[in-house]
């Protein structure tokens, strides 16, 4: 099977833009999770959809959000970019179950100037 | 809401070595605990994990150890090549998301 895949793969935009990152699971996952990593803060949970509904949220503000198609894939909107949004942009896909084993993509790395 | 602690944030062993990452959680529910090795400018990569059914597990020269009544687990790497020097991640699921520890950066010298 495929794995996670994720585009792009490197962004660079200027404070106040918005950006919209793509992610397409492993085929018959239906869970996407989306994670920022940056190198003081680790791995930050964003959210996590399930079958087109977004069933977790993560602490970042209203400025990030996400939706998930009836496919699966699933996009990661960031509107009014600030410099700390600078970071890779991870998604995981997983079966569906709250605990199931997550596969991360090759994450998307996007520079805020 | 959970927290994960990871110790040591870096470790360097001599080639053949043993490594060892400890990480701690608070959350009584959770009960997955996976484990990721990420190469640089690499994705996380699924190594090993663990569910509280089970106290330990063992990969070849990886292995997981849980303690419930404490909280923690940790990850042990025998005999250590240069091939695992990388950022380790552990985390725990608890029902609802992950919560990753902010990683190891083990380097393995030859």
């Amino acid at each position: 099977k495929a794995g996670v895949t994720q585009t792009p793969r490197y962004l660079i935009k200027t404070r106040g833009q918005q950006v919209t990152l793509s992610c397409s699971p492993i085929s018959g996952h239906r869970s996407v999770s989306w994670y920022q990593q940056t190198p003081g803060q680790g791995l930050q949970f964003l959210f996590e959809y399930f079958s087109e509904t977004q069933r977790n949220k993560g602490n970042f503000p209203g400025r990030f959000s996400g939706r998930q198609f009836s496919n699966s894939r699933s996009e990661m909107n960031v509107s009014t970019l600030e410099l700390g949004d600078s970071a890779l942009y991870l998604c995981a896909s997983s079966l569906g179950g709250r605990d199931g084993t997550q596969y991360f993509g090759p994450g998307t790395r996007l520079t805020v100037l | 809401g959970e927290n994960v602690e990871q110790h040591p944030s870096t470790l360097s062993v001599q080639e053949g070595d043993s490594a060892v990452i400890k990480c701690t959680y608070s959350d009584s529910a959770s009960n997955y605990f996976p484990w990721y090795k990420q190469e640089l400018g690499k994705r996380p990569q699924l190594i090993i994990d663990i569910r509280s059914n089970v106290g330990e597990k063992k990969d070849q020269r990886i292995a997981v150890t849980l303690n419930k009544t404490a909280k923690h687990f940790s990850l042990h790497i025998t005999e250590t090549q240069p091939e695992d020097s990388a950022v380790y991640f552990c985390a725990a699921n608890t029902g609802n998301q992950f919560y990753f520890g902010t990683g190891t950066s083990l380097t393995v010298i030859p």
